[in-house]
């Protein structure tokens, strides 16, 4: 079981707008910068949001990050047939001394 | 351009040992640190170890606290993980990560991921 806790599905329709929460506690997402990640079908997992909001460089202004206390959310506006990927949260956990992961969320576009 | 590819990978029996090596090139190595993070065959993302830019600090998920060591050559550009008494569930695809901080202590900023290699442990 992840410690940050996220939905295992998402889905929505072309151009639609999806959430992905992504719930902690007060050891990590409370003190520390969450970060997303995406990972595409048969490849390796890639930086999409960080330090809860900043996008980095090529990573397209439909896609967004927050944090509130203990939780965070990724939104991805605008879907697209290749936004179809796992998305995990993470946050470094103070009490473990290392970053923790959410189990991830399939997000399928219909 | 960073690149980081890993190797060493393989079959081996439970109880058996692996070292794997992850090569990083496209930044100045000795001044970040480096994660390993597996994924178990249709599972997610588990952080495995961490070591700092100096290598003064190490830190391991309880996983495989006392089993598995992480270590750097900074002349070679070089991380490795010494996997010892390998159990089933440590049957995964391990990738190294660059930790974003410059001198940093670590965190969970992973900018630049390897490709991963596989490690099967099966008898």
């Amino acid at each position: 079981q992840s410690v940050l806790t996220q939905p295992p599905s998402a889905s929505g329709t072309p151009g639609q707008r999806v959430t992905i929460s992504c719930s902690g506690s007060s050891s990590n997402i409370a003190k520390n910068n969450v970060y997303w990640y995406q990972q595409l079908p048969g490849t390796a997992p890639k930086l999409l949001i960080q330090k809860n909001d900043q996008r980095p460089s090529g990573v397209p202004d439909r896609i967004s990050g927050s944090k509130s206390g203990t939780s965070a959310s990724l939104a991805i506006g605008g879907l697209r047939s290749e936004d179809e990927a796992d998305y995990y949260c993470a946050a470094w956990d103070d009490s473990l001394s290392g970053p923790v992961f959410g189990g991830g969320t399939k997000l399928t576009v219909l | 351009q960073v690149h980081l590819e890993e190797s060493g990978g393989g079959v081996v029996q439970p109880g058996g040992s692996l070292r794997l090596s992850c090569t990083a090139s496209g930044f100045i190595f000795r001044r970040h640190g480096m994660h390993w993070v597996r994924q178990a065959p249709g599972k997610g993302l588990e952080w495995v170890a961490f070591i700092k830019y100096d290598g003064s600090i190490k830190y391991y998920a309880d996983s495989v606290k006392g089993r598995f060591t992480v270590s750097r050559d900074d002349s070679e550009n070089a991380l490795y993980l010494q996997m010892n008494s390998l159990r089933t569930e440590d049957t995964a695809v391990y990738y190294c990560a660059k930790d974003y901080g410059v001198f940093g202590t670590g965190g969970a900023f992973l900018d630049y991921w390897g490709q991963g290699t596989l490690v099967i442990v099966s008898s």
